[in-house]
């Protein structure tokens, strides 16, 4: 168990829907990142937040968006769904350092099928 | 639990016998590489790294070997367990930057009894 959870673990719903997937880091780490895992596209990094504040960007679409709350939980909101976006979603905390030797621990995932 | 790439490469090992798996990296500007293993169900678990200054680095049972010549890393894994089975993959971090990070495909290593 890394320490990091990740709510629902599974998510049905249908293309155009919106869902929110959530994410609570390790106790004491400050940086949650968002990733996707697809079958065909493998682990992308899509977002990072550190202590509520965008860090780093990646290959997130428009249609998704995150933020990080005081208590630093995350949220990934997806938007305007459609059948690509069905994907594994992980988040992955870690303390913050602005060092890419700080270990990230991956939640166990959210598997979204979208309809 | 969830199958991660269904039609990943696998390497089969006999228990007890060392495994190797390799990983192609895409970029000459990578200055650090991450292995992971990841369990089906679950997610990605870090195992060891490697700053692009070393060429070996060992930890338990597992050692990291990173050939920038041929911007090659392969994973060594002494005696293979049952446990070890799961998909492997590398991960490039280019120039420092979280948001340069370019994961491979992986390869699922299966355990033969």
């Amino acid at each position: 168990d890394s320490g990091v959870t990740q709510t629902p673990k599974h998510l049905i719903t249908a293309t155009g829907q919106r869902v929110t997937l959530r994410c609570s880091p390790r106790s004491g780490d400050l940086s949650v990142y968002w990733y996707q895992q697809s079958l065909d596209q493998g682990l992308q990094f899509l977002i990072q937040y550190y202590n509520g504040e965008e860090r780093a960007k990646g290959n997130i679409l428009e249609r998704f968006s995150a933020q990080q709350f005081p208590d630093l939980h995350s949220e990934l909101n997806l938007s305007s769904l459609e059948l690509g976006d069905s994907a594994l979603y992980f988040c992955a905390s870690s303390v913050g350092l602005a060092d890419p030797t700080d270990t990230q621990y991956f939640g166990p995932g959210t598997r979204l099928t979208v309809l | 639990g969830e199958s991660v790439g269904l039609h990943l490469p696998t390497l089969s090992v006999q228990e007890g016998d060392n495994s190797i798996i390799n990983c192609a990296y895409s970029n000459s500007a990578s200055d650090y590489f991450i292995w992971y293993k990841q369990e089906s169900g679950k997610g990605p678990q870090f195992i060891i790294d490697i700053r692009s200054n070393m060429d070996k680095r060992q930890g338990q049972r597992v050692t990291v070997l990173l050939n920038k010549t041929v911007k090659h890393l392969s994973l060594q894994i002494a005696a293979t367990q049952p446990g070890d089975s799961a998909v492997y993959f590398c991960a490039e971090i280019i120039d420092g930057r979280d948001d340069k990070i370019i994961f491979g495909k992986g390869t699922r290593l299966h355990i033969l009894p």
